[in-house]
Formats: structure tokens, C-alpha cells, sequence
């Protein structure tokens, strides 16, 4: 069946740094559709970006993430962590039904 | 802007005690959910409805019910709960089936189960 890989359960980095956080997934189906959805403390799950087209970055609120099927991965990226990044990411592939990963806790220090 | 609505929001029972979790969603989406996010925040589907019709149905234990009245409300019941159920239960919806689509959750009903 289908399923997402996140190898990281908690990300720490100082303000101001890069941020990469992984997803790989598996899949039988040619076209899948890949998400991150991001839940602050205390709030419900959102999402922050999807893709279905290979190669294409997509980017939404500084994040940015590039679906590449030939290495089955949609890491997500920014370039400068701020201290409201901290957050739960999680990713998602969507094949029969949504399958979300285990989830990366980023949490941005000063 | 909150659109998916659930109640009660949190919930504290005993164990074998019947609960329920009510949501609607303001949105006229066609298809609802039920997740379930348990302390190590695994987020798992448990229910799926499309206008009214059940389409996912994840192994859960029986004592878990879905409810549906139109393709706005969802309800889950618990009919006996055991200490497992401590989770937050959050509702969702979508437009477009979930694997395509965003879902839109609501704010989460939080139970614990003594």
C-alpha cells in the first residue's frame, strides 16, 4: 500500500538558518498528488502546500517544495527559518486516500 | 477563518462511559471526516463520507460509529469508551476527495478517557 516517509522527528535550528524537511513516499499510482500540511501548538492541521506536477516547484508562504518522482521525494524547504515556523509538519500523499507521514516537529530557537 | 465546526471540544469520561463528537462544516463541501491524532501526533483516518454515504472505513473497533444527516454534519460516537481513546478526533472537509484536494479541519475534540 501506499506510504510516506518522514525521517525526522524533530528538526532544531537557530533563526535565520535553512530549513529542509524530508518526505519520500511510496506508490503504485503514476500521478500522485503530494501535500504538507504544517499544526501550530494548540491549532488543527493546514495546509501549506501540494504538487502533482513533476519537477515544478511549488511555493507558498516562503516554503517552498519540488515533487520529483523519479526519487519518490517532496522535501520541504525555506531559506530562512523564522521563530513562527515552529511548528508540526506533516507530509501527505494522496493515491486511493490521503496518507500522511509521522510528522517533523521544527522547532526554531533564537 | 474557522468553517468546520466540532463540539464538544474536549471531553473528559470514564472508561466504558458512551460519548459523542459533533461537526459541521460551512464550507458545501460534499465529502467529511473523521482523523484520529494520538499522543505521538499519528495522524489516522478513521471515517470518510461523501453526501451522506460511508467511503472509508478504517479498521477501527466497533465500539466507533459514524453519523451522518446531510453532507454538512458528521457525528462519531464512541460507544464504550477504553483508554485507548484518549486522542484529539478531528473533523475535516474537502471539496474534492482528500487525495486530491485540501482538507479543511476543524479545531479538534479532545478526549480523555480516566
Amino acid at each position: 500500500g501506499d506510504s510516506v516517509t518522514q525521517t525526522e522527528g524533530l528538526v532544531t535550528l537557530t533563526e535565520g538558518l535553512p530549513v529542509m524537511l524530508n518526505c519520500t513516499y511510496q506508490t503504485i499510482y503514476s500521478n500522485p498528488f503530494l501535500f504538507w500540511y504544517v499544526q501550530h501548538l494548540n491549532e488543527s492541521p493546514r495546509l501549506l502546500l501540494k504538487s502533482f506536477t513533476d519537477n515544478k516547484r511549488t511555493e507558498h508562504q516562503g516554503f517552498h517544495a519540488t515533487l520529483h518522482k523519479s526519487s519518490s521525494s517532496f522535501h520541504l524547504q525555506k531559506s530562512s527559518a523564522q521563530l513562527s515556523d515552529s511548528a508540526l509538519y506533516y507530509c501527505a500523499l494522496g493515491g486511493y486516500k490521503l496518507t500522511f507521514g509521522t510528522g517533523t516537529s521544527l522547532l526554531v530557537d533564537p | 477563518e474557522t468553517a468546520v465546526f466540532q463540539t464538544p471540544n474536549y471531553h473528559v469520561t470514564q472508561v466504558g462511559n458512551e460519548v459523542s463528537f459533533n461537526c459541521k462544516q460551512t464550507l458545501g463541501h460534499d465529502t467529511m471526516y473523521w482523523y484520529k491524532q494520538d499522543s505521538k501526533k499519528l495522524l489516522k483516518i478513521m471515517f470518510s463520507y461523501n453526501n451522506k454515504q460511508l467511503i472509508v472505513n478504517e479498521t477501527v473497533p466497533r465500539r466507533f460509529s459514524p453519523q451522518s444527516s446531510d453532507k454538512a454534519h458528521l457525528n462519531l460516537r464512541i460507544k464504550s469508551v477504553e483508554p485507548e481513546d484518549s486522542a484529539v478526533y478531528l473533523c475535516a472537509s474537502s471539496l474534492q476527495g482528500s487525495n486530491t484536494g485540501q482538507l479543511y479541519f476543524g479545531e479538534g475534540s479532545k478526549l480523555t478517557v480516566l
